[in-house]
């Protein structure tokens, strides 16, 4: 099973900051990558496939780079409305795995 | 606009077994294009992907729970159910019915969500 690692677990930061949050997968998964957003007590929301392509209605201070093993999601300035737990998925291998989320807390 | 609802009881016994529907409203099930999965996350937990179906009736499982598992398909009422064996408490989590991509696997519509409590 393609195991997901993000990092940070926590991460403390002031509205406006510029947050990238991390996911490493292993083995490779080529650019086969989403990222979600998950707010208490909501579904997941999908921000960005293919690594770093954006979903439909998602705001450009989102954005995904990178391929095979490492992954990251940059939020450009941080609004309120972005504190939330992030989510990685791999659909490249057998069977999708996800990663354990990142929770970005205000500061 | 897509909306996929889940259904179904929020207590199960052990060693019973968990039955879930989701209905899909606002689009067809019989879409090739995607296939229609379910994902569940244990309290204060990551997801993990439980398995999918085709509207044809094309199953894939999730290895880990491959023997406990049977997904199916009712195209006719646009809804598709999960069954699980043998639960423990180990199961308890919320329950997430989602569309995703057959060309991919990513989740581009998520159901609300139903939390199923194994005691």
């Amino acid at each position: 099973e393609t195991v997901m690692t993000q990092s940070p677990a926590t991460l403390s930061v002031s509205p406006g900051e510029r947050v990238t949050l991390s996911c490493r997968a292993s083995p490779s998964v080529s650019s086969n990558l989403a990222w979600y957003q998950q707010k208490p007590g909501q579904a997941p929301r999908l921000l960005i496939y293919g690594a770093s392509t954006r979903a439909t209605g998602i705001p450009a201070r989102f954005s995904g780079s990178g391929s095979g093993t490492e992954f990251t999601l940059t939020i450009s300035s941080l609004q309120s409305e972005d504190f939330a737990v992030y989510f990685c998925q791999q659909y490249s291998n057998w069977p999708q795995t996800f990663g354990q989320g990142t929770k970005v807390e205000i500061k | 606009q897509l909306q996929l609802q889940e259904s179904g009881p929020g207590l199960v016994k052990p060693s019973e077994t968990l039955s879930l529907t989701c209905t899909v409203s606002g689009g067809s099930i019989s879409i090739s294009s995607y296939y229609w999965g379910w994902i569940r996350q244990p309290p204060e937990k990551g997801l993990e992907w439980i398995g999918g179906i085709y509207y044809t009736g094309s199953t894939y499982y999730n290895p880990s729970l491959k023997s406990r598992v049977t997904i199916s398909v009712n195209t006719s009422k646009n809804q598709f159910s999960l069954r699980l064996s043998s639960v423990t408490a180990a199961d308890t989590a919320v329950y997430y019915c989602a569309r995703q991509s057959a060309a991919a696997g990513f989740v581009d519509y998520w159901g609300q969500g139903t939390l199923v409590t194994v005691s």
